[in-house]
C-alpha cells in the first residue's frame, strides 16, 4: 500500500526554522517526483516546492523561494523541507505529494509568537 | 505564473442533478497539463482527473473532464451524495504549479 507520512510540525516563532520530513513507503520511491503543498487554515491550496525522482530538478514557488529547501534521501524513501525565516502567513497544514496521485494526512505548522 | 479562476465559487444542487465547474487559465495550459482534486473536511486532497481529461484509478466515472488551452471543465453527471465537496484545479505545464481557488459544491 502506498503511504506517504509527514513529520515535523508544530509552533515556532516568526523568523525560526523548522524542518519537514516525509517517510514514504509501499512503492518505488527513487522513481517517483515529489511535492510539498500547504494549505492555510479555511484556505485553499497553494503548491510550495518540487523536486524531481533524481533530486537534480528543484522547483519553488515565489512565495517561499529563498527561505524554503527541498531535498530527498532515496536511500531512507525521504522527503524533506527545510522552512527558515518562517512568516505568519507559512501557517499551515503541509502536504506531502507523490506525484499529485497520493497525498499524506498532512502536518501542520503553525507560525506565531 | 498562471493565474487559474474557477467559477461558481458555491454550486448548490441536489442529488441525482448534474454539476458542471469551470476553470479558466490566464494564459494556455501546456499540453492540458490540467488536472482536478476533490477535498473533504479534514481529508486531504484527492486525485479525479489528470491531463485534463483522464481519470485517476478508482475514480468513478460519472466524473469526467473536458477542455483545453485556457478553459477547462470538470463534470459530474449525476450527483451522488458522497460527491459534495470542495473540488480544486490544477495547472502542472510549467516550473510553478498553480491551483484554483475551489469551488465549494453544496447539497441544495
Amino acid at each position: 500500500e502506498v503511504q506517504v507520512v509527514e513529520s515535523g510540525g508544530g509552533l515556532v516563532q516568526p523568523g525560526g526554522s523548522l524542518r519537514l520530513s516525509c517517510a514514504a513507503s509501499g512503492f518505488t520511491f527513487s522513481s517517483y517526483e515529489m511535492n510539498w503543498v500547504r494549505q492555510a487554515p479555511g484556505k485553499g491550496l497553494e503548491w510550495v516546492s518540487y523536486i524531481s525522482s533524481s533530486g537534480s530538478s528543484i522547483h519553488y514557488a515565489d512565495s517561499v523561494k529563498g527561505r524554503f529547501t527541498i531535498s530527498r534521501d532515496n536511500a531512507k524513501n525521504s522527503l524533506h523541507l527545510q522552512m527558515n525565516s518562517l512568516r505568519a502567513e507559512d501557517t499551515a497544514v503541509y502536504y506531502c505529494v507523490r506525484d499529485f496521485d497520493y497525498w499524506g494526512q498532512g502536518t501542520l505548522v503553525t507560525v506565531s509568537s | 505564473e498562471i493565474v487559474l479562476t474557477q467559477s461558481p465559487g458555491t454550486l448548490s444542487l441536489s442529488p441525482g442533478e448534474r454539476a458542471t465547474l469551470s476553470c479558466r487559465a490566464s494564459q494556455s495550459v501546456s499540453s492540458s497539463y490540467l488536472a482536478w482534486y476533490q477535498q473533504k473536511p479534514g481529508q486531504a486532497p484527492r486525485l479525479l482527473i489528470y491531463g485534463a481529461s483522464s481519470r485517476a484509478t478508482g475514480i468513478p466515472d460519472r466524473f469526467s473532464g473536458s477542455g483545453s488551452g485556457t478553459d477547462f471543465t470538470l463534470t459530474i453527471s449525476r450527483l451522488e451524495p458522497e460527491d459534495f465537496a470542495v473540488y480544486y484545479c490544477q495547472q502542472y505545464g510549467t516550473s510553478t504549479y498553480t491551483f484554483g481557488q475551489g469551488t465549494k459544491l453544496e447539497i441544495k
